[in-house]
């Protein structure tokens, strides 16, 4: 069974900062990774959706990484801004499976 | 276009009445979830339906939840005898397809408090 961890899962950082987010899996047979924000009282907004073939992708400030035989990916947020602070959560869907498994996320805020 | 969308936005109900949710997925989305997001919980895979094939029930918590996907777009998610665990934001998505690349696209959600 699949199992999807994030740390930390609380972080404060000073507007400006370049940061990281981690999510780790259990199970490295993956269809595919994809990382949302959640605003408070929102549903989630798709940021980035990682194929098992691709190594990364990037938008805006944003860059996601995979490495499948280490079970890691990251979210890089560059120049980090108030309006970042949100809870990111990464999804990864197994092979063999139609259900993605979520992690519990990151809250992050960024204090100007 | 239009994203997927959720009613209601709000439900406040007494313990042991039915309540229904409704999900309008993105037109030509053939895949579509339910999830339940309680307080400090992550994401709770609910149901899933693909195209007209039988849904993928193994999430609902118990025989109280049913849900219907009809002509392959709207999907309502029906909860009898509502008990106040069953609070919590319901939240639905939708992709192209289930397998591969497809992105998931949530709604905004429906938050359910059950007095």
């Amino acid at each position: 069974k699949q199992e999807v961890t994030q740390i930390p899962a609380a972080l404060s950082v000073p507007e400006g900062e370049n940061l990281v987010l981690n999510c780790s899996f259990t199970d490295s047979a993956i269809y595919n990774l994809q990382w949302f924000r959640q605003d408070p009282g929102k549903g989630l907004t798709s940021l980035l959706l990682i194929q098992s073939s691709q190594r990364e992708q990037t938008s805006g400030r944003l860059n996601a990484s995979l490495d499948k035989s280490s079970g890691r990916s990251t979210l890089y947020i560059a120049a980090s801004q108030p309006g970042d602070s949100a809870t990111y959560l990464c999804a990864v869907k197994s092979g063999g499976s139609y259900i993605p498994t979520f992690g519990r996320g990151t809250s992050l805020i960024v204090h100007p | 276009g239009a994203g997927v969308s959720q009613s209601p936005s709000n439900k406040v109900t007494e313990k042991g009445k039915d309540v229904e949710l409704r999900c309008d997925p993105i037109s030509g989305h053939t895949a579509l979830y339910w999830y339940r997001q309680s307080l400090g919980q992550g994401l709770e895979f609910l149901i899933y339906f693909q195209g007209n094939s039988a849904p993928d029930k193994s999430g609902l918590p118990s025989d109280r939840f049913s849900a219907e996907r009809t002509g392959g777009s709207v999907s309502t998610l029906t909860i009898q005898r509502t008990q106040q665990e069953d609070s919590a934001v319901y939240l639905c998505a939708s992709s192209l397809t289930s397998g591969g690349p497809d992105t998931q696209y949530f709604g905004p959600g429906t938050r359910l408090t059950v007095l």
